[in-house]
């Protein structure tokens, strides 16, 4: 079965603190998995994708495919980081559909 | 460039009325097209799918309905709704050819 686990519902972190926030997934294949993020009355967005391999708004994310995680992860986390955050996993067939894990609200503390 | 418009906003309903949200894309064709329900604590939950005009998917039985009668029209229906129907309802699209999905300013409808 697919599916994506955030095991935290709220993490909370002062300013300039490190950040982990984790994703776990469940999948037969080689997966494609991303980060989506909702800022405080904006949109959901993308955040970051596992494939593009790179570092936005300071944040990365690495696939490890030994434990099935790819957790988000930033050094020195900002007030303007506190948003919604949902991990999300590319599903098998071509209608390109999304499974989103239950979402970290993340909260950052001056 | 590409948007998508949710509407309404925001909508109150009594339990046994119909419903009616509609979503629709600008700048694009053929999109791939989604209804999510974003349920407080549950996370984004996919109701349905469309990958063309009159092609739908149901991800989850349910008191809902969906239907897309033009390309870029995407329709979310109930004949009678419930209390459980309430919650944040969000569409997305995306090129079909990536994955990235693009997602509308959401309706927040409430059932009392």
């Amino acid at each position: 079965a697919q599916r994506v686990t955030q095991p935290e519902k709220l993490l909370s972190v002062f300013k300039g603190a490190p950040v982990e926030l984790k994703c776990n997934y469940s999948y037969s294949g080689s997966p494609e998995l991303f980060w989506y993020v909702q800022y405080s009355r904006q949109r959901l967005q993308l955040l970051l994708r596992h494939i593009s391999r790179e570092s936005i708004k300071g944040f990365t994310a690495d696939l490890n495919k030994g434990e099935t995680s790819f957790h988000l992860k930033k050094p020195f986390a900002q007030e303007e980081d506190s948003a919604m955050y949902y991990c999300a996993l590319l599903g098998m067939d071509s209608s390109y559909k999304l499974i989103f894990g239950s979402g970290t609200r993340l909260l950052v503390r001056p | 460039s590409q948007t998508i418009h949710q509407w309404p906003a925001t909508l109150v309903q009594p339990v046994g009325s119909p419903l009616s949200l509609e979503c629709t894309v600008e700048g694009t064709s053929n999109p791939n097209l989604y209804w999510y329900r974003q349920a407080a604590g549950r996370g984004l939950q996919l109701l349905f799918y469309s990958v063309g005009i009159g092609q739908i998917s149901s991800e989850v039985p349910q008191n809902l309905s969906a239907s897309r009668p033009q390309d870029r029209q995407f329709i979310l229906s109930s004949k009678k709704l419930l209390l459980s129907d309430s919650g944040f309802y969000l569409c997305a699209w995306s090129p079909g050819l990536t994955n990235e999905q693009f997602f509308g300013p959401g309706t927040r409808l409430t059932v009392l």
